[in-house]
Parts: C-alpha cells; structure tokens; sequence
C-alpha cells in the first residue's frame, strides 16, 4: 500500500521566515495531494492541494510543488506568522479508491 | 454554511459503557470517513462508508461499530471502550467521482474512565 514520509517533525522558524516542510511517496500512482492544518483541539483544515498533472499550485504565501519524477511534494509558507503555527499533514491519494495515506505531521512553531 | 458537524465535542465514558459518536454533514457528499488520532499522530482511517456500502480497514478492532442511515448521518459506535481508546476521533466527508478532498469535522476528544 501506500506510505507517506513527511520531515520534518518539528520546525521552527522567525516571524516573516519561510517554512518549507516535505514528503515523499511510495506509489507512483498516486494522483491527488492534499496539505491539512490542524491547530489545537481542532479538527485537520485544507490548506491547499495538488493533483498530479499540475507541477505547483500557490495561493498567497501558501504554495505547493509536486515532482513525480522523484514522488514527492513540498509545501512552502512565505512570510510566516504567529497564526501559522500549527501541525501540518501532507497526505496522498491513490488512484483507486477514497482513502487518503497521511505523512506523520510536522509541528511548526512561528516564534515572534 | 456547509459543514461538518459533530457531537459531542467533548465525551466522557467509563470503561466499558458503550459510547456513541455522532456526525453529520449538509455537503450532501457520498463518502464519510471516521478516524482516530492520538495525540501528535496523523490521524488513522478506522472505516468508511461509500453510499451505503461499508469499508472496514483490515486492522480496526471489532470493538468499533458504524452506522449511517443516512446521507446526512453516520455514527461510531465504541461498543467496550477500553483506556486505550482515549483519543480525538474525527469525521470526514468527501464526493467521491468528482473530486477527492476530504472535510473533517471539529472531532469529538472522547476521555474514557
């Protein structure tokens, strides 16, 4: 089945730094990748996703790059914020069937 | 506006008083999902239902039950809660066919005694 990496577990970063965490994947059928936010006490939140017939996606500081080739994906935060801290998942999808494979979440603390 | 709703948010059990979980959605999707997350984990597929079809993942535990009767509806049903239980269950949708992004729900921290 499927196996999503993600690195790294922790980072920490300045305010108005970038954060850039990563993750790779296992089957190269994979087609859909969504990155999820999730803050404390709170249910996981979409961010932003990437299906793989695109190579990179932004909306404002949030951007998304997938490279088939080497099956894997990075999400890049421009100019963080307090607000930004969180724990982020990046998660796959196969090509068959619903279910989403999730990395093992990166604990991102934006220090002001 | 549309979303994901669950209920409680927070539950308290004893061990081994069966316990419900409830979720509901006005996405009006075809898939609902149910997950378990333990504290700084990724969050673990325990079933889903497509329509009315059932998918179990081969490793939940029996213990753990689901009902949905409706599209709108679905609920975990603990039915021995065990310590070991304790964790942030979370409910997710999704509209299979036309796009694959799943919405999660608040999650219900479930405490068991």
């Amino acid at each position: 089945g499927e196996n999503v990496e993600q690195h790294p577990s922790t980072l920490s970063v300045q305010e108005g730094d970038s954060a850039v965490i990563k993750c790779t994947y296992s089957d190269s059928a994979s087609n859909y990748f969504p990155w999820y936010k999730q803050e404390l006490g709170k249910g996981p939140q979409l961010i932003i996703d990437i299906r793989s017939n695109v190579g990179e996606k932004k909306d404002q500081r949030i951007a998304v790059t997938l490279n088939k080739t080497a099956k894997h994906f990075s999400l890049h935060i421009t100019e963080t914020q307090p607000e930004d801290s969180a724990v982020y998942f990046c998660a796959a999808k196969g090509a068959a069937g619903n279910k989403l494979t999730f990395g093992g979440g990166t604990r991102v603390l934006v220090k002001p | 506006d549309a979303m994901v709703i669950q209920n409680p948010r927070y539950q308290v059990t004893q061990f081994g008083k069966p316990v419900t979980l409830s979720c509901s959605q006005t996405l009006n999707h075809n898939v609902m999902y149910w997950y378990q997350q333990k504290s700084s984990q990724a969050p673990k597929l325990l079933f889903h239902y497509y329509d009315k079809d059932f998918n179990n993942e081969a490793d939940t535990p029996d213990n753990f039950q689901s009902r949905r009767p409706n599209t709108s509806f679905c609920f975990l049903d603990i039915r021995s809660p065990g310590l070991g239980d304790a964790a942030m269950y979370l409910c997710a949708t999704s509209r299979a066919g036309t796009g694959e992004t799943q919405y999660f729900g608040p999650g219900t921290r479930l405490l068991v005694l």
